[in-house]
């Protein structure tokens, strides 16, 4: 069974700073998606990863993919307020529906001047 | 092109009556999944439709069923409704092989059971 772990949970930033927020998970799967949630809203897709060594970058963010580690990572450069929000890895799984994501729980990202 | 709409927004139901939540998919997507999301977790798996046959299945009840329409909007209904199906119910939509480009969620259901 496939299961997915993000960590941290929380996350306070100051703007400027860099930090990482890490994704693991227990077995192998096809593709590895990155999304943004605000509050009561819904979701936004940020990176899709579909290799090993996949790397995407858009703005202050950047994902990467080491499917021999069972890792991905989103990177956040020089935080700033806006980007205060929560962040969900989510994978699918290997002869599972293509519908059928795994989330993890989730990493609430608190960007402070 | 326009995005995935769900209907309603909020919703108050009590306990052990039944509700409909709606999804009408992103124009020329023709799979659906449905998400259950407790408050501070991520979303749940709860089944997806493919050309109106269910197509996969997570850990929910019976209680907890699905239609797709051929016009591949969607319909999920919750009987016998438990405080516990308090939630916000995502729906996604996606077409063959968008899978590699991401889904397409709504904007969501919030789901009070009192």
């Amino acid at each position: 069974e496939l299961k997915v772990e993000q960590n941290p949970l929380f996350l306070s930033m100051q703007e400027g700073k860099n930090y990482t927020i890490y994704c693991n998970y227990s077995t192998t799967s096809d593709r590895l998606y990155w999304y943004r949630q605000d509050p009561g809203k819904s979701l936004e897709s940020l990176f899709v990863l579909l290799s090993n060594g996949a790397v995407k970058q858009e703005g202050r963010l950047m994902a990467s993919l080491d499917t021999k580690a069972r890792l991905s990572t989103l990177h956040i450069t020089a935080a700033v307020h806006d980007l205060s929000a929560t962040y969900f890895c989510a994978l699918s799984q290997v002869g599972g529906s293509q519908g059928n994501l795994i989330f993890g729980k989730g990493t609430k990202l608190s960007v402070k001047p | 092109e326009t995005g995935v709409t769900q209907s309603p927004t909020h919703l108050i139901k009590t306990r052990g009556q039944q509700v409909t939540l709606r999804c009408s998919s992103q124009s020329g997507h023709n799979t659906v999944s449905w998400y259950q999301q407790a408050l501070g977790q991520g979303p749940q798996f709860i089944f997806q439709y493919y050309r109106e046959e269910e197509n996969g299945r997570g850990n929910f009840p019976p209680r907890f069923s699905g239609l797709q329409f051929p016009n591949y909007s969607s319909e999920l209904n919750v009987n016998a409704l438990e405080l516990d199906d308090s939630a916000l119910y995502l729906c996604a939509s996606s077409s063959p092989g968008q899978g590699a480009h991401g889904y397409t969620f709504g904007s969501g259901t919030r789901l009070t059971v009192v």
